[in-house]
């Protein structure tokens, strides 16, 4: 498909496991975003990639959260000990290029808490 | 204080009717902002970007006032279909996109 993936759609799980998010940019693009949205409120900033590289981390809420771009390309948001306060819709989103360029997102994993 | 806020409404107005949301932002460094159109439980989709000079796509009006630091955006001729919640979103240039809370808009029959 040309848009972001990302898998699974909905997750659920228990309180303290750990979970991995996974999210397939669109092909060539270099910027991959991570972002975190609950109800009633716009996107919250967790990570952006450029490239393999995260250079910029400072919205991850703690040392629980961590994601990685081996190469590149697919990411992975992994969460681990989650709380109930981690249920929300992951967003993951990714442009050709960083500043100033459109972001296209994908439609969310649905990350519920029990 | 966010660095991105809006009002959050719900507007609700009528077809045919003109409507405007107001965003502010915290940061000066920002350097481009855009506009993002989120529907129920769907991912947000870009509607339009706003650069200095502000800038008109049918519809829909942009505007940027850095002096102030706020940016507008105008939907004229509102139709039953523009209903979903609009996001003011600011580039630092520095880290990835930031989002305000969105402000919901119901256009009615």
């Amino acid at each position: 498909g040309a848009g972001v993936s990302q898998t699974p759609s909905n997750k659920v799980t228990e309180k303290g496991k750990y979970v991995e998010l996974r999210c397939d940019p669109i092909s060539g693009h270099t910027a991959l975003y991570w972002y975190r949205q609950s109800l009633g409120q716009g996107p919250e900033f967790l990570i952006y990639f450029q490239g393999t590289g995260a250079a910029d981390d400072s919205g991850l809420p703690n040392d629980r959260f961590f994601a990685v771009r081996p190469e590149g390309s697919v990411s992975t948001l992994k969460i681990q000990r989650t709380e109930r306060g981690d249920s929300a819709v992951y967003l993951c989103a990714s442009s050709l290029r960083a500043w100033g360029t459109e972001a296209f997102f994908g439609q969310g994993t649905r990350l519920t808490v029990v | 204080r966010k660095e991105v806020e809006q009002d959050p409404g719900p507007f609700n107005v009528p077809e045919g009717a003109t409507v405007a949301f107001n965003c502010t932002y915290s940061n000066s460094a920002s350097q481009s902002f855009f506009w993002y159109r989120q529907d129920c439980r769907k991912e947000p989709k870009l509607l339009m970007s706003v650069y200095s000079s502000g800038n008109e796509d049918g519809r829909f009006t942009a505007q940027l006032n850095r002096a102030s630091q706020y940016i507008s955006l105008l939907i004229r001729d509102s139709k039953l279909s523009d209903s979903a919640t609009y996001l003011c979103v600011g580039d630092t240039g520095r880290r990835a996109l930031t989002f305000g809370s969105g402000t919901r808009l119901q256009v009615q029959p």
